[in-house]
């Protein structure tokens, strides 16, 4: 089993429509968690961290549940901006960080 | 640009030849991270340097690669002997060095080698 595993998708989805990803971790020593997007095998950039109490920046939301070790990301009015691949990353207390393969999102006129 | 560089952008090497990376990190981050993306892959960890120190290297290939964060200077990935599967993007990243567990990596553009 990996370590953070992520539904590869595509997720094919028309402009407007929300859209969510899960991400699911094995290791509960796990510290803190990211999502990062990743354009056409461009580097990944951060797009949001996620806390405990679940947090939101404009259309994006992130949710933890440890009991579960589970993390969502919902994208609200998606974009054509949006298609990108979204990699879940979760950080050890060792300062490793481990990332999931991404799911990969296409949002279509 | 205070960001993570990477240098070369695209680096060609012929089968059997060394191929060097360089990696400078963000201003005031003393960890450095270099994954490599395979075509069609995900992002895979390789290996975790801080200064003169490598953390964990539980990624690297046990021939050929090595990882370098001298005191001075950038990070090096250096491959040798290189084979056509080692064509790649390589990416470095780094974080700073205080509440390691709760920052984020930043990452560079990448460099992206084709072995001929």
């Amino acid at each position: 089993r990996k370590e953070v595993e992520q539904d590869p998708g595509p997720f094919n989805v028309p402009e407007g429509a929300t859209v969510a990803f899960n991400c699911t971790y094995s290791n509960s020593a796990s510290q803190s968690f990211f999502w990062y997007r990743q354009d056409c095998r461009k580097e990944p950039k951060l797009l949001m961290s996620v806390y405990s109490s679940g947090n939101e920046d404009g259309r994006f939301t992130a949710q933890l549940n440890r009991a579960s070790q589970y993390i969502s990301l919902l994208i609200r009015d998606s974009k054509l901006s949006d298609s990108a691949t979204y990699l879940c990353v979760v950080n050890t207390n060792a300062g490793k960080s481990t990332f999931g393969d991404g799911t990969t999102l296409t949002v279509k006129p | 640009n205070a960001g993570v560089m990477q240098n070369p952008r695209h680096l060609v090497r012929r089968r059997g030849q060394e191929a060097r990376l360089r990696c400078s990190p963000m201003k005031g981050h003393s960890h450095v991270y270099w994954y490599r993306q395979l075509p069609e892959e995900g992002l895979k960890f390789m290996v975790y340097l801080q200064k003169e120190n490598i953390i964990d290297e539980s990624g690297m290939p046990k021939e050929r690669f090595s990882a370098e964060f001298p005191k001075e200077g950038p990070s090096i990935l250096r491959i040798q002997q290189v084979v056509r599967g080692d064509s790649a993007a390589y990416f470095c990243a780094s974080s700073p060095g205080t509440g390691i567990s709760n920052q984020p990596q930043h990452f560079g553009d990448g460099t992206r080698l084709s072995i001929l």
